[in-house]
């Protein structure tokens, strides 16, 4: 099974400024690496997929980099609908694994 | 639209069975894989179970391998989870999502349906 390991598991952020989620693989998953976004009490929303490809509507501060084991998610101007929490996702190999998440919080 | 509703969802005792359905609309449902995705509460996500379009190949997380089956009826346009020998560690929220074509990622999501197994 592959493991998929976020970092950090929290992070403060005041609005306007810049984060960077990371995304770490056990071993390699090519391109295939999606990243969703979940506000509490709601579904998952896609918002990454192929590493890098912006799901349909996804906003262009939202943006993934990386490939083989180590991803990125950068949000380059945070917005108040922004606060939640983003997981990782492997589709490499099965079983199919997430990531334990990052907690993007208001600073 | 796509929609994806679950339902069937409720209390089961350790030990118990329980059907999961999720009606699909809005697209052709016999053209996509599809997949259950559980959380437990204040946990993250976790991949269960993908079944191929026609039905002939499923896939599932060791976890669940010979307790929960996946199915599909495509006539019915509908996904189904039979969950069988329930412990409390299946309780969480279960989650129906599509496939984007032939890749496993899931760009839809239905709100998912609790199933809490306790005594």
């Amino acid at each position: 099974e592959i493991v998929m390991t976020q970092s950090p598991a929290t992070l403060s952020v005041s609005p306007g400024e810049r984060a960077t989620l990371s995304c770490r693989a056990s071993q390699s998953v090519s391109s295939n690496l999606a990243w969703y976004q979940q506000k509490p009490g709601q579904a998952p929303r896609l918002l990454i997929y192929g590493a890098s490809t912006r799901a349909t509507g996804i906003p262009g501060r939202f943006s993934g980099s990386g490939s083989g084991t180590e991803f990125t998610l950068t949000i380059s101007s945070l917005q108040s609908e922004d606060f939640a929490v983003y997981y990782c996702q492997q589709y490499n190999n099965w079983p199919l694994t997430f990531g334990g998440g990052t907690n993007v919080e208001i600073k | 639209e796509v929609q994806l509703v679950e339902s069937g969802g409720g209390l089961v005792q350790p030990g118990g069975s329980l059907r999961l359905s999720c009606a699909a609309s809005g697209f052709t449902f016999s053209n996509y894989w599809m997949t259950w995705v559980r959380q437990a509460a204040g946990k993250g996500l976790e991949w269960v179970a993908s079944i191929k379009e026609d039905g002939s190949e499923k896939q599932y997380v060791d976890s669940v391998k010979g307790r929960l089956t996946i199915s599909r009826d495509n006539a019915k346009n509908s996904l189904f989870l039979q969950m069988n020998s329930l412990r409390a560690e299946d309780t969480a929220v279960y989650y129906c999502a599509r496939y984007s074509g032939d890749y496993h990622y899931f760009p839809y999501w239905g709100q998912g349906t609790l199933v809490t197994v306790s005594s």
